[in-house]
């Protein structure tokens, strides 16, 4: 079976301060992988996704960046946070399973998330 | 006009009832689309996905899809105090590259026991 997997669970950083939230994927191969960002009551809003290694496609402009240096390897990061980066950060990956369990291609599957608090 | 868009709620049903959740979308072209559950703190997960018109049962959730009307509905029966979340409606444009969802704000539900 497909496992996703985020960490840290928790975060809390100073204004200025860089950020490193790594996301990782088991029981699947050349997954599509995907970062989201939840604000607190609001829907999510994609920041990143990537098709493949080191392939990266950006959908805000914003202060974070993303790298994908192993196949189920996923890194958000920043060189100095805004209080506004503030959130629940989530990984999410959608493509085929390897060795059986039902994945349905293109619905994506969530890890547990990740909640930065900036101060 | 914003691409996926749901009642925000909070949306109340006493335990036993029949819970509705809607959502429209912007997008003629969206060919597939999907309900998330998310409990407070927790991340979604999928409940059901729908690509053909019409209705589609697993358990006590039927997802109900109309393109012609751009609408896309849950169904709830039998609610339990344990289906209180936020329901999230997301949907595939159908772009080519990447399967990118683009999610409504979700629907607070509550079942009151």
């Amino acid at each position: 079976s497909q496992t996703i997997h985020q960490w840290p669970a928790t975060l809390v950083q100073p204004v200025g301060s860089p950020l490193s939230l790594e996301c990782t994927v088991e029981g699947t191969s050349n997954p599509n992988l995907y970062w989201y960002r939840q604000a607190a009551g609001r829907g999510l809003q994609l920041l990143f996704y990537s098709v493949g290694i080191g392939q990266i496609s950006s959908e805000v402009p914003q202060n974070l960046s993303a790298s994908r240096p192993q196949d189920r390897q996923f890194i958000l990061s920043s060189k100095k946070l805004l209080l506004s980066d503030s959130g629940f950060y989530l990984c999410a990956w959608s493509g085929f399973g390897l060795a059986g369990g039902p994945v349905v291609t293109d619905t994506q599957y969530f890890g547990p998330g990740t909640r930065l608090t900036v101060l | 006009q914003k691409e996926v868009e749901q009642n925000s709620g909070p949306l109340s049903v006493p335990e036993g009832a029949i819970a509705s959740l809607n959502c429209t979308y912007s997008d003629r072209g969206s060919q597939s689309f999907f309900w998330y559950r998310q409990y407070s703190g927790k991340s979604p997960e999928l409940i059901m996905f729908i690509y053909s018109n019409g209705d589609k049962e697993d358990g006590r959730f039927t997802a109900q899809l109309n393109k012609a009307s751009q609408y896309v509905s849950l169904l709830i029966r039998d609610s339990q105090p344990s289906d209180s979340a936020t329901y999230l409606c997301a949907v595939n444009r159908g772009e080519t590259s990447g399967s990118r969802l683009t999610f409504g704000e979700g629907t607070q539900l509550t079942v009151n026991p």
